[in-house]
């Protein structure tokens, strides 16, 4: 089916450890987004890529890396994880045409921190 | 700084009843306002909205912009079990960087 895939569903990490959130899309989409979601606070923009070899920070860019290789992956790096960045992460995606629906989104990672 | 506020944050409703859910907004350069619904897992995408005064409807949702105003109205009639959810209210404020500002969400429960 089409749409945005991110794995893990689920991950448990300790303080310090580093990790790859991965997120695919196969709508040949030009934009794509990391969001987190905490409780209470909505969905806060964390990076972003315009297309493969461009990406740009959020308003919540610390302590995560990305990269955009390809047009398809854009998967989202936390360097040395922290209990502050427990969180559901989204991955969204959306094509070239701003008139068009809207974004879609992954199903997202619940990451806790310990 | 772009800001999207929505009230309530929550509501509790019995089936049947009508709900208007609120979204007001502050950003910089707007070019769409849009809607989501989020039942534990991602957001799915309801309505988008660009031009002020012109309702979207889909079944027993209906929305609408007033770019005067700068709000948007979220109506559902009929509410059944099935409308609980979280309801996100996000505006593109436009630019190269297709960000979306998100509002904190309006928690529906509808009770039978």
């Amino acid at each position: 089916n089409a749409g945005v895939t991110q794995t893990p569903k689920f991950q448990v990490l300790k303080t310090g450890q580093s990790m790859t959130l991965q997120c695919a899309q196969d709508m040949n989409h030009e934009y794509m987004s990391w969001y987190r979601q905490d409780p209470g606070m909505g969905l806060r923009l964390i990076h972003y890529s315009v297309g493969a070899g461009i990406t740009d920070q959020g308003e919540v860019p610390n302590g995560y890396n990305v990269s955009r290789s390809t047009t398809e992956d854009f998967p989202l790096r936390l360097l040395s994880a922290a209990p502050s960045q427990t969180s559901v992460y989204f991955c969204a995606s959306r094509g070239p045409d701003r008139r068009s629906y809207g974004y879609t989104f992954g199903s997202g990672t619940r990451l806790t921190v310990v | 700084e772009d800001k999207v506020v929505q009230s309530p944050l929550s509501l509790v409703v019995h089936e049947g009843d009508t709900v208007t859910l609120n979204c007001s907004y502050e950003v910089t350069n707007f070019r769409s306002l849009l809607w989501y619904k989020q039942e534990k897992k991602a957001p799915t995408f309801l309505f988008m909205l660009t031009s002020s005064g012109i309702e979207k409807k889909s079944g027993r949702l209906s929305s609408i912009l007033d770019k005067k105003e700068l709000f948007s109205i979220l109506n559902i009639t009929a509410t059944q079990t099935g409308d609980s959810a979280v309801y996100l209210c996000a505006v593109d404020s436009g630019g190269s960087n297709y960000k979306l500002t998100f509002g904190k969400g309006t928690l529906l429960t509808v009770n039978p």
